[in-house]
């Protein structure tokens, strides 16, 4: 059974404040990893992926993976009110599916 | 820039009714899937198409459910004696190689 683990939240920060999203996962033979936003009654909206080690920044986005550990994150720089929503993480196998996590509930305080 | 939509935006059925959900990916497209994510939790995987077959399905998707690509451009779900247990919303989503998924709006499903 493939499991993904993330904190349920929610985590709130301070507007302008950095968001710090993690996610561990079970199955080793997990190759990409992608990081889902999802606002409420929405469908998720693909924000990053990342495929090797190490750190991937995409303008106030960065991911982070660690293949040895099966751990990856995501951080938001100078977060916003419109961050605020559920943060899925999805690492894929060699297959074609995602294996979603239950999600990170995020709130930015103005 | 092309997106995935689905139709209808919420679709009302009976139990033991059957259902097809509509989805038209984007066009250069070649992977097709389908998701649920029953309210208040996660988003789960049903089905994968490729080359006009399935590629892999999940537990969930049993004898009740098959898919369709009926012509080039839409891609159905079909559920054929719906149950309670049925009402979650349904998403489509399309890649064009196998990593990045884009989600369609969704399909609000309530089995009554």
């Amino acid at each position: 059974q493939k499991e993904v683990e993330q904190n349920s939240g929610p985590l709130s920060v301070p507007e302008g404040a950095i968001a710090s999203l993690n996610c561990t996962y079970s199955d080793r033979g997990s190759q990409s990893f992608f990081w889902y936003r999802q606002y409420s009654g929405k469908s998720p909206e693909l924000i990053m992926s990342i495929y090797s080690n190490g750190d991937k920044e995409d303008g106030r986005f960065t991911a982070q993976l660690n293949k040895a550990s099966q751990y990856v994150s995501l951080l938001i720089r100078d977060s916003q009110p419109s961050d605020s929503a559920t943060y899925l993480c999805a690492p894929r196998d060699y297959g074609q599916n995602f294996v979603f996590g239950p999600g990170t509930r995020l709130s930015v305080l103005p | 820039e092309p997106e995935v939509t689905q139709t209808p935006s919420h679709q009302v059925t009976q139990m033991g009714q059957e259902v097809i959900l509509r989805c038209v990916p984007i066009s250069n497209h070649l992977y097709f899937y389908w998701y649920r994510q029953i309210l208040g939790q996660k988003v789960e995987f049903l089905v994968s198409f490729y080359n006009n077959e399935i590629s892999e399905k999940s537990e969930i998707f049993d004898d009740q459910f098959s898919v369709e690509r009926p012509d080039g451009s839409n891609f159905t779900l079909k559920i054929r004696s719906t149950k309670l247990e049925d009402s979650a919303m349904y998403f489509c989503a399309s890649s064009e190689d196998v990593y990045e998924q884009y989600f369609g709006p969704g399909t609000r499903l309530t089995v009554t």
